[in-house]
């Protein structure tokens, strides 16, 4: 089957703006995840979703950053009044259990 | 609090010739390991994966050991290929239930035909 899908694969948004990234995961896959990569730096931890519900959001920089997840499936997240620091690899995965995560192509987000 | 140190950051060797990285992380109760592999552009791919109940893992030339008492584990490639060439990170996994996986740094590996 498909994998996991992102869009879009890249966003230049100007500073103040508010953007949103969408990630559809692999089909039946109840656990979501969303990571931040910055130029030359390992992944960071936002967000984890199992199902609709958000257990874990300790990775979210900031208010401005949301996400939510409907049905099950497709999330977005959600950066309001970007900063140029938001500029980033924005990265989804998702999994069946906890294990093996797979991830999407990611966003390229550029603040200016 | 949760982090992972991955060494070193850089690695060249002679095509033919094994590499190592490794990763130590702070959670005695972390209790799965994978390592992934990041082509330039491209996205994350698990290249294994090990758990906290075995020592020693291999696929091919792949292989990860893990030292739970010393909290440190590591990638070994032996008879390294020009397409081994890539970006490669550590992981450890800080909750049981949430699969959350805290990430090295990364290791950017080049192998010289």
């Amino acid at each position: 089957g498909a994998g996991v899908s992102q869009s879009p694969s890249n966003k230049v948004t100007e500073k103040g703006k508010d953007v949103e990234l969408r990630c559809d995961p692999i089909s039946g896959h109840t656990a979501l995840y969303w990571y931040r990569q910055s130029l030359g730096q390992g992944l960071e931890f936002l967000i984890y979703f199992q199902g609709n519900s958000a257990p874990d959001k300790s990775g979210l920089p900031s208010d401005r950053f949301s996400a939510e997840r409907t049905g099950g499936s497709v999330s977005t997240l959600t950066i309001q009044r970007t900063q140029q620091e938001d500029s980033a690899v924005y990265l989804c995965a998702s999994s069946l259990q906890v294990g093996e995560q797979f991830f999407g192509p990611g966003t390229r987000l550029t603040v200016l | 609090g949760e982090n992972v140190e991955q060494h070193p950051s850089t690695l060249s060797v002679q095509e033919g010739d094994s590499a190592v990285i490794k990763c130590t992380y702070s959670d005695s109760a972390s209790n799965y390991f994978p390592w992934y592999k990041q082509e330039l552009g491209k996205r994350p791919q698990l290249i294994i994966d090990i758990r906290s109940n075995v020592g020693e893992k291999k696929d091919q030339r792949i292989a990860v050991t893990l030292n739970k008492t010393a909290k440190h584990f590591s990638l070994h490639i032996t008879e390294t290929q020009p397409e081994d060439s890539a970006v490669y990170f550590c992981a450890a996994s800080f909750s049981s239930n949430t699969g959350k996986l805290i990430f090295g740094q990364g290791t950017t590996l080049q192998v010289k035909p």
